[in-house]
Order: structure tokens, then C-alpha cells, then sequence
């Protein structure tokens, strides 16, 4: 089955410390892997998306394909970080284009 | 405001009946995706075009549901004869159209509820 699975639904930290949101996916071929945001009250958008290699904020994601995973990480968590994360997949399969999100994690930050 | 505008954001209705919701992409934008979200769930895909052509529809789309793109531009979603489990949040989405390692920009999406 072609899924994201993003294992935490909350994750809390302290200002300062370092961050870690998980995502593994299940694809049968080559996708693309995006990390969406939403901070409150506010649309969802793209953070950052493996194909560009960026770090957006101070998070950086790392495509480890023997893991199937694309793991949001960031060293230092500032409280403006606290938001409702995204892990999300497109890609092919024999011509019919799949967009996959994951459940979503919860990060906040505390003072 | 040049980003994706979804149209109304609220709607409450009762079962059994219709609704429609439009978005409007981003000019440029030759693609348009909705999706669907409910509580404690991500964005769930339901159908994208490629400018008028609508290139793919999920399983989710029962036959109560369609979705047109004339001439390319804004989208309509239509809800027939509305059920309790349609109440979520309804969210449009466009792209450059490039393809599959495409940036989707997000409307505010437009929220059903079915009494």
C-alpha cells in the first residue's frame, strides 16, 4: 500500500533544544518527498521539498531512501516553530500521479 | 491577493442537499487539485486538472461528487445529495503544472457542514 505514516501526533519540546519530526512512506517507485506547514490560522504551505535540497527556517530533510524515510530535523526549536506539520509524497505509477499526505504532527515549543 | 481564493468558507447545510464550492487558482497555474481533510487527518486527494482536463480522480470521489474546470480557470466542486460523512474541510490547491515534484499553493479551503 502507497502510504506516509508520520508516527507522533504531538511532539513537545523546550525553546532551544533540537527537533526531530519522523515520516516513513511506502511507494513503489521513485517520488518526491515535501514537508507542508501550517501555523495557526494560517493556509497550508510548502516548507521544503527534497528535490531542492534548501534549508527553510533551519529545518533540513534528508531523503534516506534504504529507510523510506524524509525526517524533518532542526537543531535549535524557536517558539515560532509551533505549528502543525505535514510529511507528503507525489510521484507515478504507471501514469497515474499520486499526491499522499500523512496524518500530520503537532510541534510545539515551549518558552 | 494574488493566491488561491476558495469560495465561501463556511457552509452549513442539511442532508440531502446540494453544494457547490468554487476555487480560483493562481493565474498562471495550469494545474488544480482538491482535497479533502476531516479532523485529525491530513489532506486526503480527491481529484486534480490539467488545465480544463481532469487528469485523475481518488476513490473517495463517489458519484455524488463531481468536479469541473472550464476553460481552465476557476474550479467548481459539487456535493449531491449531501451525507453527514461529507462534513470536512474542502481545500483547493494549483500548481505550475511542471510535474510531479511540483509546489502545490493551498486556498484557505472551505468548510462543510451537514446537519
Amino acid at each position: 500500500a502507497q502510504r506516509v505514516t508520520q508516527p507522533e501526533k504531538l511532539l513537545s519540546v523546550f525553546k532551544g533544544a533540537p527537533v526531530e519530526l519522523k515520516c516513513n512512506y511506502s511507494y513503489s517507485g521513485s517520488p518526491e518527498l515535501f514537508w507542508y506547514v501550517q501555523y495557526s490560522r494560517q493556509r497550508l504551505q510548502l516548507l521544503l521539498r527534497h528535490i531542492s535540497r534548501e534549508s527553510i527556517k533551519g529545518f533540513t530533510a534528508d531523503l534516506n531512501k534504504g529507510e523510506t524515510s524524509f525526517h524533518l530535523k532542526k537543531p535549535f526549536a524557536q517558539e515560532e516553530d509551533s505549528a502543525m506539520y505535514y510529511c507528503a509524497l507525489s510521484g507515478t505509477t504507471s501514469g497515474t500521479y499520486k499526491y499522499i499526505f500523512g496524518t500530520g504532527t503537532r510541534l510545539k515549543v515551549l518558552a | 491577493d494574488t493566491g488561491v481564493s476558495q469560495n465561501p468558507r463556511h457552509k452549513i447545510t442539511k442532508r440531502g442537499q446540494n453544494v457547490t464550492f468554487r476555487c480560483d487558482p493562481i493565474s498562471e497555474h495550469n494545474r488544480l487539485y482538491w482535497y479533502r481533510q476531516t479532523l485529525g487527518q491530513g489532506p486526503e486527494f480527491l481529484t486534480y486538472f490539467q488545465n480544463e482536463a481532469q487528469l485523475e480522480k481518488s476513490r473517495l470521489l463517489s458519484d455524488r461528487f463531481s468536479a469541473e474546470r472550464p476553460k481552465g480557470s476557476f474550479s467548481t466542486l459539487e456535493i449531491q445529495r449531501t451525507e453527514q460523512g461529507d462534513s470536512a474541510m474542502y481545500l483547493c490547491a494549483s500548481s505550475l503544472g511542471g510535474g510531479y515534484e511540483d509546489i502545490q499553493y493551498f486556498g484557505a479551503g472551505t468548510r462543510l457542514s451537514v446537519l
